[in-house]
């Protein structure tokens, strides 16, 4: 099977510009969340997406919007675009263990530059 | 507020012992307590998931321990190996609003192996 893509790898943007990343989870997997990776912050979670409703939501601005499509790939919108949001963007997709145990397959990640 | 520490240091070790991470959390009360690995520029992989319930759990050279009464848990790797040379994230799941369970993260734990 193959594993969590995302793309763009790499973005280079302007303040005030906005930005759209795209995630295709594994196939079969209906969950898909991103996050934020920051040296400062670490990994902090945005939103996860389950079948094209938006299930949870972190603690961030309302720049920072999501969408599932109906084949459950997803996109993440960042308008007007800040200085602190350059960081690595990772998408994830849940998979189901034994019982109700769950765990995130990530993606490689989207490193978005903002100048 | 929920709180995830992990030491910030990077631990240096020798190829052959054994390395040993720390994670230790506040105000929370985790379902399962994950770690993964992160190599530089690339999105974590999961290792290993530990439920409350669960005392000890091992997977090859990996064992982790959770200990609820000291809210902490212990990441083991036995004759370590330059290649098991990365970053080691620690993540609390707790259930959110919407149904589902979102990983906290730690800011993780740099391991560096020397041959």
């Amino acid at each position: 099977k193959a594993g969590v893509t995302q793309t763009p790898r790499y973005l280079i943007k302007t303040r005030g510009q906005q930005v759209t990343l795209s995630c295709s989870p594994i196939s079969g997997h209906r969950s898909v969340s991103w996050y934020q990776q920051t040296p400062g912050q670490g990994l902090q979670f945005l939103f996860e997406y389950f079948s094209e409703t938006q299930r949870n939501k972190g603690n961030f601005p309302g720049r920072f919007s999501g969408r599932q499509f109906s084949n459950s790939r997803s996109e993440m919108n960042v308008s007007t675009l800040e200085l602190g949001d350059s960081a690595l963007y990772l998408c994830a997709s849940r998979r189901k263990l034994a019982g109700d145990q769950e765990t995130q397959y990530f993606g490689p990640g989207t490193r978005l530059l903002v100048l | 507020s929920q709180k995830i520490e992990q030491n910030s240091e990077a631990l240096n070790i020798q190829e052959g012992k054994t390395a040993t991470l720390t994670c230790n959390y506040t105000n929370y009360s985790p379902a399962y307590l994950q770690w993964y690995r992160q190599d530089p520029g690339r999105g974590p992989v999961f290792l290993l998931l530990i439920r409350e319930n669960e005392k000890e759990k091992r997977k090859e050279r990996l064992k982790v321990t959770f200990d609820t009464t000291l809210k902490q848990s212990l990441f083991h790797i036995t004759a370590s190996q330059p290649a098991d040379s990365a970053t080691y994230l620690c993540a609390l799941d707790f259930l959110a609003s919407g149904g589902s369970y979102i990983p906290t993260f730690g800011r993780g734990t740099s391991l560096i192996v020397h041959p």
